[in-house]
């Protein structure tokens, strides 16, 4: 299986700073990975698709980055509904597999 | 717009089956695929598998004895069995679409929490 390792486990960051989240592959899975935002109580939320896609409905200020075995979604000028846990997921091949996920705290 | 509900006993008794339904509006569950992934305490998310539109399935290997995966075309749901539950099955238990096996969720159920305890 391939393991997705998310760094850090927790980032406590104050409203309107921007911010990265990692997100390594075990092994190169091209671009596959997709990205979600849950918050407490509610379904995942697709943010970005296939590393870099952006997703309709999703504001600007998400972005993803990266290839192989790393990848990067950035958050441009966090906002007050962003905290939240945020998950990657590859597609690369099966089992399909989760990142243990990365929250985003208010400092 | 497609939605996904699913529905099912909240508590299960150790040793006992799990069954879950998925009832799909806005969208035929004989296109894309559609799956079961679940969330634990703690966070972690595990992909449990998948049936295509053609009813075809793939399930995760850590699961491949216990899990079962079924639809019911007439009434656009998909179901999950899972056999022989423990304790550590108890998650909040999502369906979800992808456009393709090897894919994304681009669509979720609310999620439902099942708790295995005597």
């Amino acid at each position: 299986d391939i393991v997705l390792t998310q760094s850090p486990a927790t980032l406590s960051v104050t409203p309107g700073e921007s911010v990265s989240l990692s997100c390594r592959a075990s092994q190169g899975i091209s671009t596959s990975i997709h990205w979600y935002q849950q918050k407490s109580n509610e379904s995942p939320r697709l943010l970005i698709k296939y590393a870099s896609q952006s997703i309709s409905g999703i504001p600007s200020r998400f972005s993803g980055s990266g290839s192989g075995t790393d990848f990067t979604l950035s958050i441009n000028r966090v906002e007050s509904e962003d905290f939240s846990v945020y998950y990657c997921q590859q597609s690369y091949s099966l089992p399909l597999t989760f990142g243990s996920g990365t929250k985003l705290e208010i400092k | 717009e497609v939605q996904l509900q699913e529905s099912g006993p909240g508590l299960v008794k150790p040793s006992q089956s799990l069954s879950l339904t998925c009832s799909v509006t806005g969208y035929s569950i004989t296109s894309n695929y559609w799956g079961w992934i679940r969330k634990f305490p703690g966070n972690k998310m595990e992909w449990m598998g998948y049936i295509s539109y053609s009813g075809s399935t793939s399930y995760n290997p850590s699961l491949k004895s216990r899990i079962s995966i079924t639809r019911d075309t007439s009434k656009n749901q998909f179901f999950l069995q899972l056999n022989s539950v423990t304790t550590e099955d108890t998650a909040t238990y999502y369906c979800a679409r992808s456009p393709r096996g090897y894919g994304w969720f681009a669509y979720w159920g609310q999620g439902t929490l099942v708790t295995v305890s005597s």
